[in-house]
């Protein structure tokens, strides 16, 4: 039972340069997330999707871009990194909304140099 | 719009002494709330939820978190903290319908030997 899966688990980055985080789920999740976690700021939503082919703006979604072209996968692209952007970034996903929590993936540490 | 509150950023206690994560949350309607812990270096991990009912709910580890509708808080208990409790951890809140999970944030707990 593999849950939330995320590639790669680490990663460094030269600015400007782009890549994407992979996020898979076999839990049969309609809502999945993009999450970044830095100290003292807890956790900021980044981008989330509501079902296959859709996709909508967290609260921190810029120099971000997501697709959901399978229901199963979530990617999160870079396509100018900036060191800003060095954190640690969780997926996460949820059967529905209301009383189901989320399943988080074990996270991404990025660092942009 | 919902928000939590955890008022401590850190909690110190010696093993074997009771341990409590403070939490207080604000919504409209009714609240479906969450505690998550994040070990070292990995990713969030679920503990317990409060639905509705019992308003003492118990969890993974020994830890239980009591609802109380009044003072509109969702604290987190154990009664012998261990070592291997030392973590970070957070708490959540979402309502019927609502897309996405509000989290506090966090509380690092550190137990000392």
């Amino acid at each position: 039972n593999a849950g939330v899966t995320q590639t790669p688990k680490f990663r460094v980055l030269k600015t400007g340069q782009s890549m994407t985080l992979l996020c898979a789920q076999d839990m049969n999740h309609e809502y999945m997330y993009w999450y970044r976690q830095d100290p003292g700021m807890g956790l900021r939503l980044i981008h989330y999707s509501v079902g296959e082919g859709t996709t909508a703006k967290g609260e921190v979604p810029d120099g971000y871009n997501v697709s959901r072209l399978k229901k199963q996968n979530f990617l999160l692209g870079l396509e100018s990194a900036a060191p800003s952007q060095t954190s640690v970034y969780f997926c996460a996903s949820s059967y529905q909304a209301g009383s189901y929590g989320y399943t988080f993936g074990s996270g991404t540490r990025l660092t942009v140099v | 719009a919902q928000s939590v509150a955890q008022p401590e950023d850190q909690v110190n206690v010696a093993e074997g002494n009771p341990l409590t994560v403070k939490c207080t949350y604000s919504v409209s309607g009714n609240p479906y709330l969450f505690w998550y812990v994040q070990y070292p270096n990995r990713g969030l991990q679920f503990l317990l939820k409060y639905i509705t009912g019992d308003n003492l709910v118990k969890g993974s580890y020994g830890f239980e978190a009591e609802f109380n509708k009044s003072q509109t808080s969702f604290h987190l208990k154990k009664p012998s903290a261990l070592v291997s409790d030392s973590a970070l951890y957070f708490c959540a809140v979402r309502v019927l319908n609502d897309y996405k999970l509000s989290f506090g944030a966090g509380t690092t707990v550190t137990v000392r030997a």
